[in-house]
C-alpha cells in the first residue's frame, strides 16, 4: 500500500527485553515522526527525522530509547532493557516535508505490552 | 503546560444531527497551524481537516468544518449530519514548527442510530 507501514503490529516481551520497532514512511516523505500513545490518551511526541537526521529527541523519555533512519527513508525505535511503563502503542507518522501547514500521516501503530 | 484543551471526554450525538467537538490551544507563536484527527476503535490516525493562523476562512473538507476563533484560541470540530461511522476518538492537534504536534487529550464521539 501507500501509507505508512509499521511492524509488528503487536509485540509483547518480557521486563528486561530489548525490543525494535520498525516504521516505514510513505515513499517520498522527508519528515518522519515517532509518538508515544498511552492507553486513553492523546499521541505524546518522542523523536523527529528530517531525511536521517534526527533534528528534535526531546520526547524520549529516557536512554533507553533510540531511533535511528540511517538511509533517510526506514526508521528503526529501539528500547532497551523494557519496563513495564512503555507498554503503550508507538505511532509513526511522515509528512511531505516539515512544514507547518503539512498534515502527518500516520501508521496503524505497534501495541507493545510489557510482561 | 498543557498546549492543546479538549474539554468534552465523550459526545453522543443522533445519527444525521451535528456535533461540535471543542479545542482550545495556548501558542505565543504567529504561525502555527491547526489538526484534527480520527481514531476508530481499529487504531488508525486519520487527518481530517487543517487549519492555518493566517487563513481567514475557516477550513472545510466535506462534513467537516474547523470553527477557528483566533483571538479566543479556539478550533472546534464541526461534523454536519453525522454517520455510525463517524464514532471514534477525535483528537485536535496544533503544530509550532517542523517537530512540535502536541495533541489532546481526545473526545470520545459516539452517534445514536
Amino acid at each position: 500500500g501507500a501509507g505508512v507501514s509499521q511492524s509488528p503490529r503487536y509485540k509483547v516481551a518480557k521486563r528486561g527485553q530489548d525490543v525494535a520497532l520498525r516504521c516505514d514512511p510513505i515513499s517520498g516523505h522527508v519528515s518522519l515522526f515517532w509518538y508515544q500513545q498511552a492507553l486513553g490518551q492523546g499521541p505524546e511526541f518522542l523523536t523527529y527525522f528530517q531525511n536521517e537526521a534526527q533534528l528534535d529527541k526531546s520526547g524520549l523519555p529516557s536512554d533507553r530509547f533510540f531511533a535511528e533512519r540511517p538511509e533517510g527513508s526506514v526508521s528503526t525505535l529501539k528500547i532497551q532493557r523494557t519496563q513495564q511503563e512503555d507498554s503503550a502503542v508507538y505511532l509513526c507518522a511522515s509528512s511531505l516535508e516539515g512544514a507547518r501547514n503539512q498534515p502527518q500521516h500516520f501508521g496503524d501503530g505497534t501495541r507493545l505490552s510489557i510482561l | 503546560a498543557q498546549k492543546i484543551t479538549q474539554t468534552q471526554p465523550g459526545m453522543f450525538v443522533q445519527e444525521k444531527e451535528a456535533v461540535t467537538l471543542d479545542c482550545t490551544y495556548d501558542t505565543s507563536d504567529q504561525s502555527y497551524g491547526l489538526f484534527w484527527y480520527k481514531q476508530p476503535s481499529s487504531g488508525e490516525m486519520i487527518f481530517l481537516i487543517y487549519q492555518g493562523s493566517y487563513d481567514e476562512q475557516n477550513a472545510t473538507e466535506g462534513r467537516y468544518s474547523l470553527n477557528f476563533q483566533k483571538a479566543r484560541k479556539s478550533a472546534n470540530l464541526v461534523i454536519s449530519a453525522s454517520q455510525l461511522g463517524d464514532s471514534a476518538m477525535y483528537f485536535c492537534a496544533m503544530r509550532e514548527g517542523p517537530s512540535d504536534m502536541r495533541f489532546g487529550a481526545g473526545t470520545r464521539l459516539t452517534v445514536k442510530p
